[in-house]
């Protein structure tokens, strides 16, 4: 089954506390983002890849980093977490100007 | 402006009904357009894709794209209780290499039996 898969689906953590998100898809996708989502805000772009070993900001990349080493994985990382980055997180995966598939989610609590 | 603009509803509209979504966008160069459905704590899923001028016809569903306007729709016929939901438009910018998905803010459509 052609699929985006992000693991953790929940995570609550504390202020500091290093963490990573995995997003895997087998879809053999050039492209992958990653996506938060707040209340009123609607989704917005943290960073994106489009190929192994090359990634780019997006609207909102304080705070993240990023990795693309193989193909299907496009982790997210966060150095220190904040509460401010407490959000619904989605990663994303496409073929160049294509539509995306989207991940079930990571919703994150900071305290 | 913001680069994809959409009526933040909410949109409420009777069983059996037209519901109609409108999406503006800034970039006259896009080339790609999407909606997309999302229920409440759930990921986006794709309803329709649109390339060209004109309309496209998926089931109850009918996008609407006109370039010159810089506007795209979404027209649900026969509106169902389960079609009530967020529904995301998203646009792809001019460059074919530069898959940079600009998306709006979100409709929230409520169909009431």
């Amino acid at each position: 089954e052609a699929q985006v898969t992000q693991n953790p689906r929940y995570l609550i953590t504390v202020t500091g506390k290093k963490l990573t998100v995995t997003c895997s898809q087998n879809m053999n996708h050039e492209y992958m983002s990653w996506y938060r989502q707040d209340p009123g805000l609607g989704l917005r772009q943290i960073y994106y890849s489009m190929n192994v070993e090359v990634t780019d900001k997006g609207d909102v990349p304080e705070g993240y980093k990023v990795s693309r080493k193989e193909k299907r994985n496009f982790p997210l990382i966060l150095e220190s977490p904040s509460p401010n980055q407490t959000s619904l997180y989605f990663c994303a995966s496409s073929s160049p100007g294509r539509e995306q598939y989207f991940g079930p989610g990571t919703r994150l609590t900071v305290t | 402006q913001k680069e994809v603009e959409q009526n933040s509803g909410p949109l409420s509209v009777p069983e059996g009904a037209i519901a109609s979504l409108n999406c503006t966008y800034s970039d006259r160069g896009s080339q790609s357009f999407f909606w997309y459905r999302q229920y409440s704590g759930k990921s986006p899923e794709l309803i329709m894709s649109i390339y060209s001028n004109g309309d496209k016809e998926d089931g109850r569903f009918t996008a609407q794209l006109n370039k010159a306007s810089q506007y795209v729709s979404l027209l649900i016929r026969d509106s169902q209780p389960s079609d009530s939901a967020t529904y995301l438009c998203a646009v792809n910018p001019r460059s074919y290499n530069n898959n940079d998905m600009r998306f709006g803010a979100g409709t929230r459509l409520t169909v009431k039996p």
